[in-house]
């Protein structure tokens, strides 16, 4: 199984400020198949970010993924009021169902 | 529009089989392709994926559950049923059904979730 490792647990940051979320995988991903959801307290998580790097529909561009084999990176670009929540990566190229990360909460610092 | 809703019991007792429902609409379970999945998520930590079901009906089990879940589809229904045994209070969570992403097993819409607490 492939276990996904999320840093940091928690990043501290102001609105308008650059966000930088990483996701390591124990074994290489095959073919990019990482996902990221936000989630907001209370509700469902939300799609994001498929393949790496595809935004979902209706995904603000300022939300990014990349990377690629063991070492993902979720980047939002300004921050905005509504964007601190947790993040999970999800990885679906091996053994279905997935696995997540544990989790990074993005909070106002 | 995509919608899905998880449906059961709130409150099930420890050794207790629990028994969940997906409802959804805007799309068919028999198109090629399509699938859904259960994950559940304790309150305060991380989520876990559970269960698939695709169009063809093949089935797919997280390892470390396996032995405890069956994942079922009425597709005249538009329903997908998971059903847990042997329930513990560790298995205390909110439990989410999702539809599957076009390109791959990621989860692209999901319910509103129902929270299973395991309590004597």
């Amino acid at each position: 199984e492939i276990v996904l490792t999320q840093s940091p647990g928690t990043l501290s940051l102001s609105p308008g400020e650059r966000a930088t979320l990483s996701c390591r995988a124990s074994q290489s991903v095959s073919s990019s198949y990482l996902a990221w959801y936000q989630q907001k307290p209370g509700q469902a998580p939300r799609l994001l970010i498929y393949g790496a790097s595809s935004r979902a529909t209706g995904i603000p561009d300022r939300f990014s993924g990349s990377g690629s084999g063991t070492d993902f990176t979720l980047t939002i670009s300004r921050l905005e009021p509504e964007d601190f929540a947790v993040y999970y990566c999800q990885q679906y190229g091996s053994s279905p169902p997935g696995t997540f990360g544990q989790g990074t909460k993005v909070e106002i610092k | 529009q995509i919608t899905l809703k998880e449906s059961g019991p709130t409150l099930v007792k420890p050794t207790q089989t629990l028994t969940l429902t997906c409802t959804f609409s805007g799309f068919s379970l028999s198109t090629s392709g399509v699938g859904v999945g259960w994950i559940r998520q304790p309150p305060g930590k991380a989520l876990e994926w559970l269960a698939l079901i695709y169009w063809d009906d093949d089935k797919r089990y997280s390892p470390s559950l396996k032995s405890r879940l069956t994942i079922t589809k009425d597709t005249s229904k538009n329903q997908v049923v998971l059903t847990m045994t042997n329930m513990d209070p560790v298995d205390t969570a909110t439990y989410y059904c999702a539809r599957l992403g076009d390109y791959g097993d990621y989860a692209s819409y999901w319910g509103q979730g129902t929270l299973v607490t395991v309590s004597s």
